[in-house]
């Protein structure tokens, strides 16, 4: 089954401890992204990835990073977590990353900061 | 600089009552338009997709959406709604990032309570 999948779903941490939150697809496609939600604001690009080795600040990448050294993976690290990073954060994925690809979302992370 | 609105933050609708939720959007050149849907605990999935042609477009689960450039909008319609139908709906459009990627900017949603 063509899917995007996270993990973890829940996580509850405290303020500074490293986290990674896990994304990976298996369509093959070149295009990931990342994306948090928030109420009253809807979904914002953090990064994303055109291919393998190459990423790219969104709208809000400030206290995060990323990597992409496989095609099918694209982890979220949060160095130092801190409370306002606490939201419902999403991965997506796309065929080339073209604004006439579909994207397909994963299930969602919800991540609280304590 | 580009950006999405959703007027409604929500709506309640009867069951079998037609539906319509707005969105209005900014953008200079011609806009890739998108509206998904977010049901409780899921991800989110395209409904439909509109980027040129036929300006009212037909998507899933019996939606359609009408693009009218004059009104910078892309309201989405469902002739009589079902209860599964209760959901967040975000209207989004595709852009150039300024790195020369593509990014998304989404609504911040509308959403849909239905009544029995």
């Amino acid at each position: 089954e063509a899917q995007v999948t996270q993990n973890p779903r829940y996580l509850i941490t405290v303020t500074g401890k490293k986290l990674t939150v896990t994304c990976s697809q298996n369509m093959n496609h070149e295009y990931m992204s990342w994306y948090r939600q928030d109420p009253g604001l809807g979904l914002r690009q953090i990064y994303y990835s055109m291919n393998v080795e190459v990423t790219d600040k969104g709208d809000v990448p400030e206290g995060y990073k990323v990597s992409r050294k496989e095609k099918r993976n694209f982890p979220l690290i949060l160095e130092s977590p801190s409370p306002n990073q606490t939201s419902l954060y999403f991965c997506a994925s796309s065929l080339s990353g073209h604004l006439t690809d579909t994207q397909y979302f994963g299930p969602g992370t919800r991540l609280t900061v304590l | 600089a580009q950006s999405v609105t959703q007027p409604d933050i929500h709506i309640t609708v009867s069951e079998g009552a037609s539906l319509e939720l707005r969105c209005n959007y900014s953008y200079g050149a011609t806009p890739y338009l998108f509206w998904y849907v977010q049901s409780p605990g899921q991800g989110l999935q395209l409904l439909l997709k509109y980027f040129s042609g036929d300006t009212l477009v037909q998507g899933i689960k019996g939606f359609e959406a009408e693009f009218k450039r004059s009104q910078s909008s892309f309201n989405l319609r469902k002739p009589s709604v079902h209860w599964s139908d209760a959901a967040e709906y975000f209207c989004a459009v595709g852009a150039v990032a300024d790195t020369g990627g593509f990014k998304t900017i989404f609504g911040a949603g509308t959403r849909l309570f239905v009544k029995a």
